[in-house]
């Protein structure tokens, strides 16, 4: 079945790199856009970066902007989220989510998360 | 940066009533980039309503979005156990691609 699975999160300092990861299974993965989004404890969602299907075109929230960076390997189902750079403020449930078909910017199917802790 | 401003925060109603949601953006948005997601606890966001009226594969009836412009509406006809949870409302522009709303607790009366 259609199925999102991150890992790669944990504790890190502040300063410190984590690389998170998204293993895709149960569809055609390079005929979609990926997203990451977070949640901080407690709170709403933020939107943190998406990739075209071809990975060839990437954005990302200014607040992540110049130290996250967003890829993927079509080869092996996989997205990957780079954070270099981790501050308190980072700390959140990472999601990797699909854009549906048709170009309506709306998230069908999301992993279950993986926690990110940034902390001394 | 459109800003989404939803209302109320927090909502206490019975199973059984009626629920209305409102998500307020800062600028005008376009109706086929307005969607809302529910949050269960300790579960991943579920798309509910794409299109600001169209419902996502597998969403009951109940559920049922409206509007456009600068104000949206998600509308629970009859609320179930399950649906007591959190509601998101979402945008996408060309920048800051997307943003969402704070949310909106459904809550047991």
């Amino acid at each position: 079945q259609v199925q999102l699975v991150e890992s790669g999160g944990g504790l890190v300092k502040p300063g410190g790199s984590l690389r998170l990861s998204c293993a895709a299974s149960g569809f055609t993965f390079s005929d979609y856009y990926m997203t990451w989004i977070r949640q901080a404890p407690g709170k709403g969602l933020e939107w943190v970066s998406y990739s075209t299907g071809t990975g060839f075109t990437k954005f990302y929230a200014d607040s992540v902007k110049g130290r996250f960076t967003i890829s993927r390997d079509n080869a092996k189902n996989s997205l990957y989220l780079q954070m270099n750079s981790l501050r308190a403020e980072d700390t959140a449930i990472y999601y990797c989510a699909r854009r549906q078909d048709g170009n309506n910017w709306a998230f069908d199917v999301w992993g279950q998360g993986t926690m990110v802790t940034v902390s001394s | 940066e459109i800003v989404l401003t939803q209302s109320p925060g927090t909502l206490s109603l019975s199973p059984g009533e009626r629920a209305t949601l409102s998500c307020r953006a800062s600028q005008s948005v376009s109706s086929s980039y307005l969607v809302w997601y529910q949050q269960r606890p300790g579960q991943a966001p579920r798309l509910l309503i794409y299109g600001a009226s169209s419902r996502a594969t597998g969403i009951p009836d109940r559920f049922s979005g409206s509007g456009s412009g600068t104000d949206f509406t998600l509308t629970i006809s009859r609320l179930e156990p399950e649906d007591f949870a959190v509601y998101y409302c979402q945008q996408y522009s060309t920048s800051p691609a997307l943003t969402f709303g704070g949310g909106t607790k459904v809550e047991i009366k």
